[in-house]
Order: structure tokens, then C-alpha cells, then sequence
């Protein structure tokens, strides 16, 4: 099946650093990636929709120039924390999906683990 | 997002017996549901889908049910085993693949 990838799957960064998360479909392309945030024993919150080749749509309430995100090939997306603080640890995973000729799953990364100290 | 992250309900089951975990969804609009697991440390997996079109669909031991009129999901385990233990979201969305919401989740503990 099709796999997405993620890296790394644990950061520790200091306050004020910037960290920047990957996330690429192995086997597959994928114009369409989105990008998730899950705080413990909560539900998966989504952030932005990131389209190859074009300027990411964020969803309501969160920062684009906090998160920034590219997706600057069909098969890579990647987020970047800017100046990281203690409340931005969070679990972070992406999802890729396939493209609509082939069929219309979602698939998920493994997710990875930003902590900020 | 159109669903709101809440702490997680639960639901202890014993070993061999059926599970129905439910969801309610928030937008009429949307067509298309997943069923997700994840499980500790890791990204969700999918279970099973449904459309807007249908009102149930059977996988292996899983079964979703769909009711439109209350916006209303749920997924029935059949024989639940100690490795069914996770959380289980729906998730959904309109105009089939794009973006999804997830629900609140519900973690699942399966008593040996």
C-alpha cells in the first residue's frame, strides 16, 4: 500500500529555534498533503492544506508565518515551526493524498514528535 | 476546523465481544467518512470508508453505519481482541479527498 513518510519522528529544539518537519509519499505522488496537529488524548486538529507548486491554505486560527509549509515537489511537503516556543510541542503528522485519477485515499505519516524546551 | 479536539471518551470491552464506538458528525454537507486507528505514538491507520450514497458497508470484522438524517457514524468491532485497543476517529469531508476533520475520538480498551 501506499506510504508517507515522515521525519524526524522526534525533535527537541530549543525556545526560539526553528525546526523544520518532512513528509513524503514513498510510492506514490501526491499534489495534495495536509498537515495535522494532535495535543494528548485529543483529536487530530488540521492546520493547512498544502498544494504542490503553490501557496499552502491555512486553516482558521492558525498562524502561515508561525507554520510554514512548502511543497515544492510531488512528493515532498514540509513544515517548518519558526521560532518554536514550549506551547508548540505537539505531535505533528501529515497526510498525502493520492491523486484523484487513482483514487481518492488519504494516507498518514507516522507523525513526529516536537519538543520545545 | 469544523470539529473541536475534547478529551476522549472511552469504552471498555471485554475480550470476544462486539464493540460499537459512535460519532457524530458536524457538517451535512460532507459525502465521504473514514474510520481511522491510531494507536499510541503513531499516526491514524485507516479502517473502513463510507459515502453519502450508502448507508452501511462490511469489512473484516468492521462495520460502518451511516445515518444522514442525524448526522450520525459508527463502527462495529466484531469479536474485539486486545489488539483493537486504540483510539478510533471518524473523520470527514466533502468532495471526496480533500481535507479532513477529525471527531472527537473515542479510546478503546480491550479487557483480556
Amino acid at each position: 500500500g501506499a506510504v508517507v513518510s515522515q521525519h524526524p519522528s522526534r525533535v527537541i529544539c530549543k525556545s526560539g529555534t526553528s525546526v523544520k518537519i518532512e513528509c513524503r509519499s514513498l510510492d506514490f505522488q501526491a499534489t495534495t498533503m495536509f498537515w495535522y496537529r494532535q495535543f494528548p488524548k485529543q483529536s487530530l486538529m488540521l492546520m493547512a492544506t498544502s498544494n504542490e507548486g503553490s501557496k499552502a491554505t491555512y486553516e482558521q486560527g492558525v498562524e502561515k508565518d508561525k507554520f510554514l509549509i512548502n511543497h515544492a515537489s510531488l512528493t515532498l511537503s514540509t513544515l517548518t515551526v519558526t521560532s518554536a516556543h514550549p506551547e508548540d510541542s505537539s505531535f505533528y503528522i501529515c497526510s498525502a493524498r493520492i491523486d484523484a485519477s487513482s483514487g481518492n485515499t488519504i494516507y498518514f505519516g507516522e507523525g513526529s514528535w516536537l519538543t520545545v524546551v | 476546523g469544523e470539529s473541536v479536539g475534547l478529551h476522549l471518551p472511552t469504552l471498555s470491552v471485554q475480550e470476544g465481544d462486539n464493540s460499537i464506538i459512535n460519532c457524530a458528525y458536524s457538517n451535512s454537507a460532507s459525502d465521504y467518512f473514514i474510520w481511522y486507528k491510531q494507536e499510541s505514538g503513531k499516526g491514524p491507520q485507516f479502517i473502513i470508508d463510507i459515502r453519502s450514497n450508502m448507508d452501511k458497508r462490511q469489512g473484516q470484522r468492521v462495520t460502518v453505519l451511516l445515518n444522514k438524517t442525524v448526522k450520525h457514524l459508527s463502527l462495529q468491532i466484531a469479536a474485539t481482541q486486545p489488539g483493537d485497543s486504540a483510539v478510533y476517529f471518524c473523520a470527514e469531508t466533502q468532495n471526496t479527498g480533500n481535507q479532513f476533520y477529525f471527531g472527537t475520538g473515542t479510546s478503546l480498551t480491550v479487557i483480556p
